[in-house]
């Protein structure tokens, strides 16, 4: 069974500070690799994606891979009040019958204090 | 990405009652996924609804608890049927992106049975 681990949290950091956000899989075979936003009560919102061995970066957002490891992280830099978040991390499972799905870890809970 | 609208937001329902959630994409898709968040939980993959055929179901869910229409590319339905307090979840639409392998979500549906 396929299966996305990641650490439920909270984790807390102050203002300004650079949260690290970790992912492990067990899918060997996996290819693509997202992170999701998820405020209270809203829907998941695509915020990065990382399809190869290193680091990608994105405005405050960094995503590393490594194959090998079998882990994804997510670095949030100069965090913010408004970073407070659920993030999920999801691995597409490759493509079954025709088309691909993504399983989700249950998400790691971010606390930004001012 | 594709605006996907979603509705309803929220609904209360008596138990042993069925709501219809409806999925409206503004662009053509192949596919179209719906998913469930339990309470504290991360995304599981109900069913994956392709235009012109029977929706594939994931393991743990069946078509006469969830049945889904999908009558064409810009349009999905999902029916969760004779509802008990354990169906109390957020119901999520999903269509790929351009690459086919990431998500986009619509707002999601926050249900309740009671």
């Amino acid at each position: 069974q396929k299966e996305v681990e990641q650490n439920s949290g909270p984790l807390s950091v102050p203002e300004g500070a650079i949260a690290s956000l970790n992912c492990t899989y067990s899918d060997r075979g996996s290819q693509s690799f997202f992170w999701y936003r998820q405020y209270s009560g809203k829907s998941p919102e695509l915020i990065m994606s990382i399809y190869s061995n290193g680091d990608k970066e994105d405005g405050r957002f960094t995503a590393q891979l490594n194959k090998a490891s079998q882990y994804v992280s997510l670095l949030i830099r100069d965090s913010q009040p408004s970073d407070s978040a659920t993030y999920l991390c999801a691995v597409n499972s490759g493509v079954n019958s025709g088309y691909s799905t993504l399983t989700f870890g249950k998400g790691t809970m971010l606390l930004v204090s001012p | 990405s594709a605006v996907i609208s979603q509705k309803p937001s929220r609904d209360i329902c008596q138990r042993g009652t069925s709501l219809t959630i409806q999925c409206q994409v503004d662009s053509q898709v192949t596919m179209m996924f719906w998913y469930r968040q339990q309470p504290g939980q991360s995304l599981t993959l109900i069913a994956t609804a392709n235009q012109g055929s029977e929706a594939t179901y994931e393991s743990g869910f069946v078509i006469d608890k969830f049945p889904i229409s999908r009558p064409n590319l810009t349009f999905s339905t999902l029916t969760v049927s004779n509802m008990s307090p354990e169906d109390s979840s957020i119901y999520l639409c999903s269509v790929e992106g351009t690459g086919n392998t990431e998500a986009f979500f619509g707002q999601g549906t926050r249900l309740t049975v009671v």
